[in-house]
């Protein structure tokens, strides 16, 4: 079936460290690819997402481009800020109607 | 602009009481999903309802009940705690079952079973 694998964290990074997570999946069919961030205490909110090959998402200065070729959607940011500080989930959704998840990556940033 | 809403926001049981989670959503979404997250498992998927009057089980319904009372409302039941339920529930609410629309987050339930 449909996965998702993500880099295991902890992560800790200084702030305006350069920021790379991870992500690879399996799918049979042509799935969206998604990323989310959750801060303490909170849901998941989406952070970007990509709907097709060689699309890329961004948003907040995160961005991350659907690799088919690699069935990766890696995760990368220029200079991290201590705001950045949350778990950050990968997931998929393919045509079933389900959404699967990678296990999430938790980040620290320090100042 | 409440979005998806869930109540208790934390709750202990003693193993074998029964329990009713609650979600409500406010965006007129047809989908509703419940989700339980333990640690360095992500989320894994309990019951879902793609629209009004239906259900169907995800990777995890064992032990857990649902009720999509309406369009708005998507209940989760335990019928009888065990501590292996122990961990924190969300819901999720998407507007159309297309794969690009992405899932939108109540803030959790923390239930944990002694």
């Amino acid at each position: 079936g449909d996965s998702v694998t993500q880099m295991e964290g902890p992560v800790t990074l200084s702030e305006e460290a350069f920021l790379t997570i991870n992500c690879t999946y399996t799918a049979t069919g042509y799935p969206s690819l998604f990323w989310y961030v959750q801060y303490p205490g909170e849901g998941l909110q989406l952070l970007l997402k990509a709907t097709k090959a060689d699309d890329k998402g961004s948003n907040k200065g995160f961005e991350a481009t659907y690799r088919k070729e690699t069935t990766s959607f890696h995760l990368e940011k220029g200079s991290v800020q201590v705001s950045d500080s949350a778990v950050y989930f990968c997931a998929l959704s393919d045509f079933n109607n389900d959404m699967r998840f990678g296990a999430g990556t938790r980040l620290t940033v320090k100042p | 602009n409440a979005g998806v809403t869930q109540t208790p926001k934390f709750q202990v049981l003693k193993t074998g009481q029964s329990m009713t989670l609650q979600c409500a959503q406010d965006m007129n979404h047809n989908s509703m999903y419940w989700y339980r997250q333990d640690p360095g498992m992500g989320l894994r998927l309990i019951y879902y309802s793609a629209s009004e009057g239906t259900t169907d089980k995800g990777e995890v319904p064992n032990g857990y009940n649902v009720s999509r009372l309406n369009k708005r409302e998507f209940s989760l039941r335990l019928e009888s705690a065990a501590p292996s339920q122990t961990s924190v529930y969300f819901c999720a609410s998407r507007a159309g079952t297309g794969v690009n629309s992405p899932l939108h987050f109540g803030n959790g339930t923390r239930l944990t079973v002694t």
